[in-house]
Order: structure tokens, then C-alpha cells, then sequence
């Protein structure tokens, strides 16, 4: 079946420090979508891709999309504690309603 | 505006017997999915509910089964709990049932706990 891996599982910086996480399909993606789950929380959706090789940009947030459709990126830069949790892609094949959440990318932020 | 609300928050089962978690569905949504979240993991699609039909499974047992009612409220149901069954139960509503159209909105979801 389909899978959704994320890279790295857990990423320590210090406020002000930039933040990547990476999200790989085993399988082409008709669109892929981003939530972050704050600690005790439950996933709040961030963003949409669709197209093959979409930047999007919401303020300190950049989201990728690959040229395959079959990985995407999240790039935060500069940040601050309000960005700890964990963030989730999650996968669209065809036109299904079943969603691949990956393994998730755990941030924590020190002053 | 109502949000998806889910009852109870917290339950502690005992292995073998069954559980009933319910969910009811932000304000215009009319379809509901459940996702298990285990403990350091990202949540599983068990199924997904649209007219009162379920409409996708993921890969779960029979055991695990649902229901939704007119008023797009849906109830999780597992039999013969088992240990590894422990998780957080996420029910998440969305406007239509393709997801590529409408994001998922999130419940607190219920910790399920079997002893």
C-alpha cells in the first residue's frame, strides 16, 4: 500500500534558527496537504498542493511541491516558540477520499 | 460556527470488551472520517462516512465499524478490544467527501485506553 515517510523525526533548534521537513510518497500524489498537531492537540490543517512543482507561502512558511508529485517540503524560516508540534503531510491518490498522513516531523523550539 | 466535537475525551477498557466513541460534525459538513493516531505516529484512516454510507476503508478488521446519522453525527464502534487498540481516536469532518476539495477539520479527539 501507499506510504508517506517524513524526514527527520524530531529537529531541536534555537529561536530564530530555519526548519525543514521533508515528505517522500512511494506512490504519485494528485495533491498533497500539510497540518501541524500542537503538543495535546489534534492536526489543524496549514495548506494545499496541487500542481506539479507549487511553491506556496503563508508569512515564515514555505511549502513545496515536486516535480514528480511524489515528495514535498516545509520550510519555516526564522522560528519562534509558537511553531512547536508536529507537522504532518498527507497524500491524495487519484480522485480518493482516503488520506496518507506521514510519520510526521516532531519541532521544538529553545529560546 | 461549531466545531467537530468528540465524546468521551478520555476512556480506559479492558481487553475484550467494546467501545463506542462518538463524534458530531462542524456546522455544513457533511461527511465524517475516523483516523486511530497512535502514540508517536501519524494518524490511520480507518473509514470514512458520507450519507449515512460508509464510503473507503482503511486497513482495519471488521471489528471496527461505524455508523452515521441523519444529522451527519457518526458513532466508532470496536468489539473484542485488544492492547494494541490503544490510540487516539480522531474524527474529522470535511464539506465534501473528495478530500482534494475540502480539508479535514479535526475533533480533540478520544484517548482510548485498553488494559
Amino acid at each position: 500500500g501507499q506510504q508517506v515517510m517524513q524526514i527527520p523525526q524530531y529537529q531541536h533548534v534555537q529561536e530564530g534558527e530555519d526548519f525543514t521537513t521533508y515528505c517522500n510518497s512511494s506512490t504519485t500524489l494528485s495533491n498533497i496537504q500539510w497540518y501541524k498537531q500542537r503538543p495535546g492537540g489534534h492536526p489543524v490543517f496549514l495548506i494545499q498542493l496541487v500542481k506539479s512543482g507549487e511553491v506556496k507561502k503563508q508569512k515564515r512558511l514555505t511549502f513545496q511541491f515536486g516535480e514528480a508529485k511524489k515528495n514535498s517540503s516545509l520550510h519555516i524560516t526564522a522560528t519562534q516558540t509558537t511553531d512547536v508540534g508536529t507537522y504532518f503531510c498527507a497524500g491524495l491518490t487519484g480522485g480518493g477520499n482516503k488520506l496518507t498522513f506521514g510519520t510526521g516531523t516532531q519541532l521544538k523550539v529553545e529560546l | 460556527e461549531t466545531g467537530v466535537t468528540q465524546s468521551p475525551t478520555h476512556l480506559i477498557k479492558t481487553r475484550g470488551q467494546q467501545v463506542t466513541l462518538r463524534c458530531s460534525s462542524q456546522s455544513g459538513h457533511n461527511t465524517v472520517s475516523w483516523y486511530q493516531q497512535a502514540l508517536g505516529q501519524g494518524p490511520q484512516f480507518i473509514f470514512q462516512y458520507y450519507r449515512e454510507e460508509e464510503n473507503g476503508r482503511g486497513n482495519f478488521p471488521p471489528r471496527f465499524s461505524g455508523l452515521q446519522f441523519p444529522n451527519y453525527s457518526s458513532e466508532l464502534n470496536v468489539n473484542a478490544l485488544e492492547l494494541d487498540d490503544s490510540a487516539l481516536y480522531l474524527c474529522a469532518s470535511s464539506l465534501t467527501l473528495f478530500a482534494d476539495n475540502s480539508p479535514l477539520h479535526f475533533g480533540n479527539g478520544t484517548r482510548l485506553t485498553v488494559t
